[in-house]
Order: C-alpha cells, then sequence, then structure tokens
C-alpha cells in the first residue's frame, strides 16, 4: 500500500524559505521509472505542477518557479524535501507531493497525499 | 509553452452522459503523450482516474472513459451519479516544458 505524507509550516512571512518533506511508504524512490512530485493548488483556483525529481535523481523543476526551487530526496528515510526560497502571498497554496510513474506516453501521478496548506503573509 | 483548456463548468441529470473536453494550444494535444484525468471530489486531494489509453486504476468504474482525437482529448462519464460531482483535471508531459501540464479543471454539477 502506497501511502505518501506532507509536512511543514502552514504559515510563512513574505521572503522567507519554505521547506516542505514528503514522506512515503510503500515503494522504493531507487526503483527504475518511479518519481515524486509537488503539486500545489492556490485556493479555489486549478493544479499547478511545482517539481519533481526521479529515482536516478534527475530533477525537473517548473520554468516560473525554477529559481526558487530545490527538491533532493533521502531514499534510507523514503523523504522527499521542496525547498522554495523568497514566498510571497501568491505561493499561498495546498501543496501536495504524488507518487509519479513513467511510461513511454509521459508519467503520471497515481498516488497523492492529502496535501499540507501553506499561507504566505506578514 | 503548452496550455490545456477545459470548460470551467459542465452539468447533468442522474443517469445521463457528459463529456468534458480538454484543448491544447499545440497541434496535437500532447502528442505524442497521453492525456491522463483525475478527479478531485470537494475537500480531497486529486485521485487518478484514468491514464494513457483508457486505463482505469483498480476501483475505478468503467462509466469513466477517455478518448482523444487530433487537437483535443475528451472524458466521458456515463450513469451519472450523485457521487460524480467534482472538479476534473486533465493532465499531459510537455516536452518542451521538460514537465508537465495541468488544464484549469472543470467542475461537475449533478443537477
Amino acid at each position: 500500500q502506497i501511502t505518501l505524507k506532507e509536512s511543514g509550516p502552514t504559515l510563512v512571512k513574505p521572503t522567507q524559505t519554505l521547506t516542505l518533506t514528503c514522506t512515503f511508504s510503500g515503494f522504493s524512490l531507487s526503483t527504475s521509472g518511479v518519481g515524486v512530485g509537488w503539486i500545489r493548488q492556490p485556493p479555489g483556483k486549478a493544479l499547478e505542477w511545482v517539481a519533481l525529481i526521479y529515482y536516478n535523481d534527475d530533477k525537473r523543476y517548473s520554468p516560473s518557479l525554477k529559481s526558487r526551487l530545490i527538491i533532493t530526496k533521502d531514499t534510507s528515510k523514503n523523504q522527499v524535501v521542496l525547498t522554495m526560497t523568497n514566498m510571497d502571498p501568491v505561493d499561498t497554496a495546498t501543496y501536495y507531493c504524488a507518487h509519479s510513474t513513467w511510461t513511454p506516453g509521459g508519467d503520471y501521478f497515481d498516488y497523492w497525499g492529502q496535501g499540507t496548506p501553506v499561507t504566505v503573509s506578514s | 509553452q503548452s496550455v490545456l483548456t477545459q470548460p470551467p463548468s459542465v452539468s447533468g441529470a442522474p443517469g445521463q452522459r457528459v463529456t468534458i473536453s480538454c484543448t491544447g494550444s499545440s497541434s496535437k494535444i500532447g502528442a505524442p503523450y497521453d492525456i491522463h484525468w483525475y478527479q478531485q471530489l470537494p475537500g480531497r486531494a486529486p485521485k487518478l482516474l484514468i491514464y494513457g489509453n483508457n486505463n482505469r486504476p483498480s476501483g475505478v468504474p468503467d462509466r469513466f472513459s477517455n478518448s482523444k482525437s487530433g487537437t483535443s482529448a475528451s472524458l466521458a462519464i456515463s450513469g451519472l451519479q450523485a457521487e460524480d460531482e467534482a472538479d476534473y483535471y486533465c493532465q499531459t508531459y510537455d516536452n518542451s516544458l521538460r514537465g508537465w501540464l495541468f488544464g484549469g479543471g472543470t467542475k461537475l454539477t449533478v443537477l
């Protein structure tokens, strides 16, 4: 059974750095084709892909956020960490981590965490 | 950069069939990549509904199906039920982006 759970602060101030941790079980992030991604959803708005890290440490970032993001994995701890610098109120959203499966037709996100709300406000 | 466009809302009565479109800004939506669909119930995390060529994860009824043609893809829901009321998102991989795109989402209301 695959499960993922996000953790981190619920409130950050503008210009601060956000660090979110995804702790997962039921799979290994050293298995070929597997990735863990971060997707966010501002209140009342659509899903937006943020970042993803593959089993082989290949890292992908949304071009619009790339300069502010770092994604890392700790395979031994079954964790993926997302760091986002210079937070702004527009970054207020629920942040989800999700297990991705690679196929020739493109990856899909087949297991999702419950999400963690992050508010950026002074 | 590609964009995936969905209608903001659709509605249907119980038992009816509804479709939700997902139109790409490029000449062929997502090509050569598949379109995947997610269901998000109110207050819940998204759930994978259909992936690739009409593949459904365990537990997803065959009332849900997808199709793809030229510049658009569609999710069809037949035998509409009250519990289908949710937001639906399409998603694909964009090679120029080296990342993933989600559509703007469609709110399904069961009348």
